[in-house]
């Protein structure tokens, strides 16, 4: 069974300072790996995604994630926080090699506070 | 990017009326959708999957008599919650995929079901 670890409940930093929100992963095969983030009340939005090719992905509203496969890892990052950041993040993974491949398994979440 | 469209996005009921969630994908075939129920604090726990004109298929521990799922078409799906009680409140979120090539899933907004 696939599974994804989110050691972090909260994790605080300072509007301007770099962000990391940790996730590693567990799945037999090749992994597919996801960030989404959550606003309160809302859906889910799509940051990026890790399918193959280079290990750095670049997403939206400046987020950049690593792909460390002898971890097991795929941190989230940010170079520079804004007070809009704050939200919920959510990593997930999903494997096309098993059954029921297609399904995402997510982490608890990681609640992410830019203090201004 | 792909939209899915969830309706109502909040919702009242009385015990023991049935509550209709609509999911619709508006510009993208959605071969398979998901349904997701998240609590207060907690990560997304898939419910069931559906692929467009077969039944769902339900995760362990989920009654499938009182969560329906139809999925009808290929822009539409329909959770039912039957017979709503308290404890089914949650807020709900589906998701669609566009299938054999799936590396991507779009969310809806969600839906926030209030039972009282």
């Amino acid at each position: 069974a696939q599974s994804v670890a989110q050691p972090e409940d909260q994790v605080n930093v300072a509007e301007g300072n770099p962000l990391t929100v940790k996730c590693t992963y567990s799945v037999s095969g090749n992994p597919y790996l996801f960030w989404y983030v959550q606003y309160p009340n809302r859906g889910l939005q799509f940051l990026l995604k890790y399918i193959t090719g280079d290990n750095l992905v670049k997403g939206s509203y400046g987020f950049e994630a690593e792909f460390n496969k002898s971890q097991t890892s795929f941190h989230l990052k940010k170079p520079s926080a804004l007070v809009s950041d704050s939200a919920l993040y959510f990593c997930a993974v999903s494997s096309p090699s098993g059954a029921g491949s297609y399904q995402l398994t997510f982490g608890k979440g990681t609640k992410l506070s830019v203090i201004p | 990017g792909a939209v899915v469209s969830q309706h109502p996005s909040r919702v009242i009921c009385k015990s023991g009326t049935s509550v209709k969630i609509e999911c619709r994908s508006l510009d993208f075939q959605a071969t398979t959708m998901f349904w997701y129920r998240q609590f207060p604090k907690q990560s997304l726990m898939l419910m069931a999957t559906s692929n467009e004109g077969s039944k769902a298929t339900y995760e362990q521990g989920v009654e499938k008599d009182k969560f329906l799922i139809n999925h009808a078409s290929l822009t539409l799906s329909t959770l039912t919650v039957t017979s709503a009680h308290p404890e089914d409140s949650s807020f709900y979120i589906c998701s669609a995929s566009q299938g054999a090539s799936y590396t991507e899933a779009f969310f809806g907004q969600g839906t926030r079901l209030t039972v009282v």
